[in-house]
């Protein structure tokens, strides 16, 4: 069956570091991925996605991701952190045979000035 | 404001109330889905709507009633909730099931349920 895994329930960084968000997908054909990002009291805004082609993903934000098929992973990455960037992370994956977006579990990110 | 509007955005029911959260898009989807984001959990898909017929119901206990009157408005019923029902509960749409794989989903800010 189709999954999500995001291995860092919480991650805190300092403003201004870079930041990587893990993610790891069971998939057996070729993946749709997506990045979702989620700030308190809201709904869930796309960042990003990935079909095909070029493995490095730019997104929205500044936020940019690799699909590395080896690894089953869509790491999502940010050089320079902002305070503004606290918010909980969702990847996920469309299972095309069942038509939806299967959701990973999360990554809560706090950002300290 | 991201084009899907969710009411009530908090609601506290007992276990043996009827209530009903609306859920209302007017950017000309065909595709709308109910999940359920619990604390810890990854987000639940419970109910697909394709151009207003159900396509898709997740193993939903029956005290959930969906409803999809039109492509613009979705609802979801709620009777004689359970405490472990306490969630949040967000609505989703897409241009339909196939553009929806193309482009993801728009989501709205959701409704945070407290079942007492």
């Amino acid at each position: 069956a189709q999954s999500v895994t995001q291995p860092d329930i919480h991650i805190t960084v300092s403003e201004g570091a870079s930041l990587e968000l893990r993610c790891n997908y069971s998939y057996g054909a070729t993946p749709y991925l997506f990045w979702y990002v989620q700030s308190p009291g809201q709904g869930l805004q796309l960042l990003l996605k990935y079909f095909s082609g070029d493995t490095l993903v730019q997104g929205i934000k500044g936020f940019e991701a690799e699909f590395k098929r080896s690894q089953s992973s869509f790491n999502l990455r940010k050089p320079s952190v902002h305070w503004s960037d606290a918010a909980e992370y969702f990847c996920a994956v469309f299972s095309g045979g069942y038509n939806k977006l299967i959701f990973g579990a999360g990554t809560r990110l706090a950002v300290h000035p | 404001e991201t084009g899907v509007t969710q009411t009530p955005r908090h609601l506290v029911m007992g276990m043996t109330n009827k209530k009903s959260l609306k859920c209302e898009q007017h950017l000309g989807h065909n595709a709308m889905y109910w999940y359920k984001q619990s604390a810890k959990k990854p987000l639940e898909l419970m109910f697909v709507y394709n151009f207003k017929e159900q396509t898709e119901n997740n193993s939903v206990p029956s005290r959930f009633s969906p409803e999809c009157p039109n492509s613009s408005h979705l609802f979801l019923h709620l009777h004689t909730l359970q405490p472990e029902d306490s969630a949040l509960y967000l609505c989703a749409s897409s241009q339909d099931r196939i553009e929806g794989f193309n482009y993801g989903y728009t989501f709205g800010s959701g409704t945070r349920l407290t079942v007492v």
